[in-house]
């Protein structure tokens, strides 16, 4: 079935430097998209959401940017610190069941 | 406290055994859903409930069973446990249909280790 995948499975950025993290999805009939992290044995945490008539959301620190064109969903973290290592999951949602489909999982790690 | 509570958060059993994992959702929330993780991998999608009726059923195993009670809290069954069953469970809720937000809440997950 379709599924949302990640480009990279694993990004290594400087601390103190902009994080982007990718995904793709290929269900173009999904209207809502989520970003969540999840840090070492904890649950996923919702960070940040975006409808499919927006084209950018910005949070504390997060933006997250959609292209329906070539069904691409990014987050960019600001100013990355220590504490946003943890891996990132992108999910979309279709409609029908309220049920969210989800990404591999980006592992995002912070060098000092 | 994200609101939905796994019990217990770690369990450590024997191939072959059965064991039962907990969930009552956040107050309010009438969908749950059911996720296994394992090691450095991806969410797999169990089954989810919505307010005591089976809603949808992804990778779950013949096995495996759940079932949500009237009170909305949820339990995940497992049976003739293999090692391969070793993982992270995690159960989510959300408030279901008709929400403007289909974004989930996850519990802070079960660890099962089969030995």
């Amino acid at each position: 079935g379709e599924s949302v995948g990640l480009h990279l499975p694993t990004l290594s950025v400087q601390e103190g430097d902009n994080s982007i993290i990718n995904c793709a999805y290929s269900n173009s009939a999904s209207d809502y998209f989520i970003w969540y992290k999840q840090e070492s044995g904890k649950g996923p945490q919702f960070i940040i959401d975006i409808r499919s008539n927006m084209d950018k959301r910005q949070g504390q620190r997060v933006t997250v940017l959609l292209n329906k064109t070539v069904k691409h969903l990014s987050l960019q973290i600001a100013a990355t610190q220590p504490g946003d290592s943890a891996v990132y999951f992108c999910a979309e949602n279709l409609g029908s069941n309220y049920q969210l489909i989800w990404g591999a999982g980006t592992k995002l790690i912070i060098k000092p | 406290d994200s609101g939905v509570t796994q019990t217990p958060k770690h369990l450590i059993t024997a191939t072959g055994q059965r064991v039962t994992l907990r969930c009552s959702p956040r107050s309010g929330d009438l969908s749950v859903y059911w996720y296994q993780q394992s090691l450095d991998q991806g969410l797999q999608f169990l089954i989810q409930y919505y307010n005591g009726e089976e809603r949808a059923k992804g990778n779950i195993l013949e096995r495996f069973s759940a079932q949500q009670f009237p009170d909305l809290h949820s339990e995940l069954n497992l049976s003739s446990l293999e090692l391969g069953d070793s993982a992270l469970y995690f159960c989510a809720s959300s408030v279901g249909r008709g929400q403007a937000n289909y974004g989930y809440t996850f519990g802070s997950g079960t660890r099962l280790t089969v030995v």
